[in-house]
């Protein structure tokens, strides 16, 4: 069955640190990856999109890389900061599946602090 | 620009009652998905539409629930009976166009208690 996978222990980093988050998935051979942020009592906010003939995509403090052959993305978060403590889930579509659905990974949250 | 709109933002009611949680999705936006969201399993897609019309219901847990939409902003996800184990917290969302390469646009949800 497909899965997606990500760490499910918050991870704790001090401000001006990166952190990277991972997202593995089995069964899958998605067109697109995406990353979400999610703060508590709120919807997903959508952050970045990578396709899968992208190695690496980048936004202002925000790295995505995207390994078919690993079936892996790693999103990094350089330089930081308190306000960007938060979970961040990654979702992927199917192109054998329905037109459009995503499916999302469970989250990791991170905890940034000063 | 308004978001996604949902209502209400919280739901606390009884066991065996009918329970309707509404969206207003991004105008021009054609799709509409209804995600839950629990501890357990994480954020689940129940059910899209796609100009109105329901695509894929295959996430809808049981009977108990249905999804309509009857223009293009306006939908209900409605649960008779509820049951306690339909707690959780119920997102829409909605997309410009339904690839994989479209960002979703969701609400801030509704947090459901069923006593």
């Amino acid at each position: 069955s497909q899965k997606i996978e990500q760490n499910s222990e918050a991870l704790n980093i001090q401000e001006g640190k990166t952190a990277t988050l991972t997202c593995n998935y089995t069964n899958y051979s998605p067109a697109y990856l995406q990353w979400y942020r999610q703060d508590p009592g709120r919807g997903p906010v959508f952050l970045l999109l990578i396709r899968e003939n992208e190695k690496e995509k980048r936004k202002e403090r925000l790295k995505v890389t995207f390994d078919t052959t690993l079936k892996q993305s790693l999103f990094h978060i350089t330089a930081s900061q308190p306000a960007d403590s938060a979970t961040y889930l990654c979702a992927l579509d199917n192109p054998t599946d329905s037109w459009g659905k995503l499916q999302f990974g469970a989250g990791t949250q991170v905890v940034v602090t000063p | 620009d308004a978001g996604v709109i949902q209502s209400p933002r919280h739901e606390v009611t009884e066991m065996g009652q009918e329970v309707t949680l509404r969206c207003k999705p991004i105008s021009g936006h054609d799709y509409l998905f209804w995600y839950r969201q629990t501890m357990m399993r994480g954020l689940e897609l129940l059910i899209y539409f796609n100009n109105n019309v329901p695509i894929d219901d295959s996430g809808m847990p049981e009977d108990r629930f249905s999804a309509k939409m009857p223009n293009a902003s306006f939908s209900t996800l409605k649960i008779q009976p509820s049951e306690p184990r339909d707690s959780a917290v119920y997102f829409c969302a909605s997309s410009q166009l339904g690839a994989g390469n479209q960002p979703q646009h969701f609400g801030d949800g509704t947090r459901l208690s069923i006593l």
